[in-house]
């Protein structure tokens, strides 16, 4: 079955920068766009950025763009995030999820289990 | 890029229907069929229920069924159960080429 594990998140003062990791076990990986989704605690869920599956076009939230950059390594099955300028509005789960097209238009069909990254003021 | 709207909460007792509704505009919900419903218990990762719009993935229970009314979406659980009690999210793809998703309905079985 198709797992996702996120790491990488952490404790991290306002201004700093963190990169989180999110390693597929997938054997077409190559196949399938990827998301970063993250719940503020007590929130709903907010779309943060995704992928193709090529890594050829990127999507980010207004609330990120500027700030926040997506990519992936096809030859390692991982996905990351490059949070940088984070502020305590940042502090949130985040979750990487896949989609079963190549361009995240779909739906997400399978999630990982979320890593918590928290932003002191 | 406004969440889209869902009702706060819901309730209904064990037996009964109960239907999210999930109000978008013409350039998301109503303009694609990537309308999907994810299912979220305290401290899990979400769970696919409902995908483009109608569709049930293998493994979801025939309870679930999804539809759509111009930029409304919904979603209908028949025969509540105690299970079933979590929170519920809509999402859409969007003409801006990002992806949103509605703000949580926090279902209650009474």
């Amino acid at each position: 079955d198709v797992q996702l594990v996120e790491s990488g998140g952490g404790l991290v003062q306002s201004g700093e920068s963190l990169r989180l990791s999110c390693t597929v076990s997938d054997f077409n990986f190559n196949n399938h766009g990827l998301s970063w989704v993250r719940q503020a605690p007590g929130k709903g869920l907010e779309w943060v950025s995704g992928i193709s599956s090529s890594g050829g076009s990127t999507y980010y939230a207004d609330s990120v763009r500027g700030r926040f950059f997506i990519s992936r390594d096809n030859s390692e099955n991982t996905l990351y995030l490059q949070m940088n300028s984070l502020g305590p509005e940042d502090t949130a789960v985040y979750f990487c999820a896949r989609s079963p097209d190549a361009y995240n238009h779909y739906y997400f069909d399978y999630w990982g289990q979320g890593t918590l990254v928290t932003v002191s003021s | 890029q406004s969440a889209l709207t869902q009702p706060a909460s819901v309730s209904g007792y064990p037996g009964q229907s109960i239907t999210i509704s999930c109000t978008g505009v013409s350039s998301d919900v109503g303009a694609y069929n990537y309308v999907s419903w994810y299912q979220q218990h305290p401290g899990k990762a979400p769970k696919l229920m409902i995908y483009d719009v109608t569709n049930r993935p293998s493994g979801v229970s025939n309870r679930f069924s999804g539809s759509r009314s111009g930029n409304t979406a919904s979603l209908t659980i028949s025969g509540l159960q105690a299970q079933d009690e979590a929170d519920y999210y809509c999402r859409s793809y969007t003409s801006r080429n990002t992806l949103v998703f509605g703000g949580g309905t926090k279902l209650t079985v009474l």
